[in-house]
């Protein structure tokens, strides 16, 4: 079945790397994103990685994929305060259509 | 293209009144999602359309909500004789159909508060 499960809550200092981890339940996800929300305002994609690639670096952002532990992480260098916000982690599973199913979120708290 | 609009923004409605919100999806894009977010929860997929045809339902999706995409472009959300319960904010969202890795791109969401 579908689900995704990541923590809560983070707090970083800025500067610090932040690393937000998820867990996900299908085996057969073909695509696993990150998602960034801003109060108010709707989804934006950081990133996406597929499922035969352990590792995808973008910029400030470096996503680790551990499929036999069905595990994904999102990491942020050199987080700044503009970085506050809910972070969904997503999967897309499935034949033909492959739904996108998202996390709770974990809401990241840059502290200045 | 400006991506995905939604309008209104927010919408407070009394408890038995009907809704409907509307989606301009990113023009290129030929599938088009509703989900449904409510307060610290993700977004809960609700339908979605390729082109005009609506390929997809969630149980979610009770016999109160209709959704239309008429002519493959823009898209309604319709509730009939609201509830508290669909007090939430509505997200659209489109992409290509191809490739699958493209991600979506949503819109800023219309907000519902039933009253």
């Amino acid at each position: 079945g579908e689900d995704v499960e990541q923590s809560l809550f983070l707090s970083v200092r800025e500067g610090d790397s932040s690393v937000i981890n998820c867990t996900y339940t299908d085996s057969s996800s073909t695509y696993l994103y990150w998602y960034k929300q801003e109060p108010g305002a709707g989804l934006q994609l950081l990133t996406y990685i597929f499922s035969n690639m352990d590792m995808k670096q973008d910029q400030r952002l470096t996503v680790l994929l551990n499929k036999k532990d069905k595990h994904l992480s999102l990491r942020i260098a050199d987080t700044q305060t503009g970085d506050s916000a809910i972070y969904f982690c997503a999967e897309r599973v499935g034949k033909g259509y492959q739904k996108v199913t998202f996390g709770i979120g974990t809401k990241l708290q840059v502290i200045p | 293209d400006t991506g995905v609009s939604q309008n209104p923004r927010h919408k407070i409605t009394k408890r038995g009144q009907n809704v409907t919100f509307r989606c301009d999806p990113i023009s290129e894009h030929n599938r088009l999602y509703w989900y449904r977010q409510t307060l610290g929860q993700g977004p809960e997929f609700l339908t979605y359309f390729q082109n005009e045809a609506q390929l997809e339902k969630s149980r979610l999706l009770s016999d109160r909500f209709s959704a239309e995409r008429p002519k493959g472009s823009f898209s309604t959300l319709e509730i009939q004789r609201t509830e508290q319960g669909d007090s939430a904010m509505y997200l659209c969202a489109s992409s290509f159909a191809q490739p699958t890795n493209y991600g979506y791109t949503f819109g800023s969401g219309t907000r519902l508060t039933v009253v």
